[in-house]
């Protein structure tokens, strides 16, 4: 993959509210979406993948759906909390990975 | 701690000089991939070593090598150094070569060049 667009840039949610980040790739060999979270000053953590023989995933309060048609993918989180907040990355797999631009995610309390 | 060890942790150095920065996989991991993290922006895939031999290239400059060794340590060497190279540089480990496998993260270095 060599592109993938990250929706939006920032995002304040009060606590308890979903948030939704969106993802456009363009390489349509791309097969593996993985998220990554990095809170302030820590490294990237993985919370959720996908592969595309899936549409959707959920664990917990997270989910990912993927739609291979359109070409993109999103990362929902449900009922968020402060310790939510953090900058989310996606990326796209076809070989090697490559990411998003990150989202910025603020909980408010 | 995801298992995966990185040094040094801050680096300050001037322009036009040569640093080397140092990678330890988790226990068991083949695959040890570089990453450039500049300010507000995202990861930058550079290069990937697996069990010793290069497996992926990504936008790694010229000026820019790596290597892992028989141990399975990495080190990304930076030379010539401008002042954009700048940044966090981070290594991640996965158990083995393909890209879909769970990339685990190190603490990075973080490089200033002055």
């Amino acid at each position: 993959g060599e592109n993938v667009e990250q929706h939006p840039s920032t995002l304040s949610v009060q606590e308890g509210d979903s948030a939704v980040i969106k993802c456009t790739y363009s390489d349509s060999a791309s097969n593996y979406f993985p998220w990554y979270k990095q809170e302030l000053g820590k490294r990237p953590q993985l919370i959720i993948d996908i592969r595309s023989n899936v549409g959707e995933k959920k664990d917990q309060r997270i989910a990912v759906t993927l739609n291979k048609t359109a070409k993109h993918f999103s990362l929902h989180i449900t009922e968020t909390q402060p310790e939510d907040s953090a900058v989310y990355f996606c990326a796209e797999g076809y070989e090697k990975l490559t990411f998003g631009t990150g989202t910025r995610l603020t909980i408010i309390p | 701690d995801s298992g995966v060890t990185q040094t040094p942790k801050h680096l300050i150095t001037a322009t036009g000089q040569r640093v080397t920065l140092r990678c330890s996989p988790r226990s068991g991991d083949l695959s040890v991939y570089w990453y450039q993290q500049s300010l507000d922006q995202g990861l930058q895939f550079l290069i990937q070593y697996y069990n010793g031999e290069e497996r992926a290239k990504g936008n790694i400059l010229e000026r820019f090598s790596a290597q892992q060794f028989p141990d399975l340590h990495s080190e990304l060497n930076l030379s010539s150094l401008e002042l954009g190279d700048s940044a966090l540089y981070f290594c991640a480990s996965s158990s083995l070569s393909g890209y879909q496998e769970t990339q685990y993260f190190g603490p990075g270095t973080r490089l200033l060049v002055l």
